[in-house]
Order: structure tokens, then sequence, then C-alpha cells
């Protein structure tokens, strides 16, 4: 099994400024087609979760631009160029390499 | 409109069964590889099973051998058979759907609880 590690567990980031979440994985993401299968979702307080980014840096439809995901092989980075008070919730990445597995999550607040 | 709405979530005891059901319209669900995935109250997210599109189902070792994923395709519905059941399968559990991309669609969850 895939192993996911998340950093940090928690952030708390004042509006308009930039936050960052690590994703690390056990093996490599890359897959013989060519692609890596590294995604990214928020769990919004109350919902379910919603697909932000796919194949590490795809950004899913009607995801705003100031999300941005990078990395490549086990390390992984979601970007959030200015946060707004509507990007609170907890970030999950997950690998889609071998099954799914989900990383503990990061829950994002607003100072 | 892709829609997804999951059914089935009760208060069981443990070594009970459940049935679950997961409602798709706007898409076919014999077309798509299509996700349980579970939550655990408070804590993170959980993939549990899929189905195909060509059948095959697959299970995260911690369910294997007690749940059983189906289809119904001319219901457009899937069902997640829970057999077996430990407190530790207490969580909301939600359909999704991976077609292009990995678990676009998510349903809003149905809650089980296993307890005496």
């Amino acid at each position: 099994e895939i192993v996911m590690t998340q950093s940090p567990l928690s952030l708390s980031v004042t509006p308009g400024q930039p936050a960052s979440i690590s994703c690390k994985s056990s093996q490599s993401l890359l897959h013989s087609d060519g692609k890596t299968y590294l995604s990214w979702f928020l769990q919004k307080p109350g919902q379910s979760p919603q697909l932000l980014m796919y194949e590490v840096s795809s950004r899913f439809s009607g995801v705003p631009d100031r999300f941005s995901g990078s990395g490549s092989g086990t390390d992984f980075t979601l970007k959030i160029s200015r946060v707004e008070a509507e990007d609170v919730g907890v970030y999950y990445c997950m690998q889609g390499r071998q099954l799914w597995t989900f990383g503990q999550g990061t829950k994002v607040e607003i100072k | 409109e892709v829609q997804l709405v999951e059914s089935g979530g009760a208060l069981v005891q443990p070594g009970g069964s459940l049935r679950l059901s997961c409602a798709a319209s706007g898409f076919t669900v014999s077309r798509s590889y299509m996700s349980w995935v579970r939550q655990a109250p408070g804590k993170g997210l959980e993939w549990v099973s899929v189905i195909y599109t060509g059948g095959s189902t697959y299970y995260a070792d911690s369910v294997k051998g007690r749940f059983t994923l189906s289809r119904d395709n001319s219901k457009n519905t899937l069902y997640l058979q829970m057999n077996s059941l430990r407190s530790e399968d207490t969580a909301v559990y939600y359909c999704a759907r991976a077609a292009v991309q990995p678990f676009d669609y998510w349903g809003q969850g149905t809650l089980v609880t296993v307890s005496s």
C-alpha cells in the first residue's frame, strides 16, 4: 500500500497571504503511461470533498487559478497564492497509482 | 447534471449487515469507475472499494472479505453490501465517480453507525 504523508496538519493563514501544503508518497506515483496520479481535494466544513487538482497540476473545472499544484515522483505541493475566506477546510492529497489512498488531511483556517 | 445520492445508512449492531445504495443521474454508472470512500467521525478519508467499467472490484484490506460492491445497470445504481460489521466501520460513506478525472463527483454521504 502506498502511504501518503501530509504536512503541516494544520495551517492558520491571513487572508490575502499565500499557503502551501506538502504531500509525500512512500512510492513514486509516476505510472508507466507517463502520468503521475496525484490529486488534491478540499472538504469544506459540513460538505463532501471536492476535487481541486488531478495529475499533479491540472485544475478541475471551476477551480480558481489561485490554486496550483506541483511536484513529481514522491514529493508534491499544493499552493494557494492568496488565501480567501472560502478556502477554509481540510485539504487531502490522494494517490491513484495503486488503487487509492489519502493523506491525513491539512486543516486550513483563517487568522 | 451529474448527481449521486446515497442511502441505506443506519444504526446496526456489531456483526450485523447493511446494504448501501448510490443512485446516479446525469451519467452512466457502467461507463465510469465508481468507488466508495468513508470518513469516520472526526477523521480523514479512507478509500473502501471500486468497481471498474468491466465489472472488476477491489477492496481496501480493512473491508476485504466482508464488503461486496456491485451495480445494477438498469437502475444506474451502485450497491455496497456490508457484512460482519465492526465498530470501526462507523463512518459516513460517500460514493464517488472516477471518469476522466478521479473522484470528480461525490454524493452527500450516508451515516453508518455500528454499536450495541
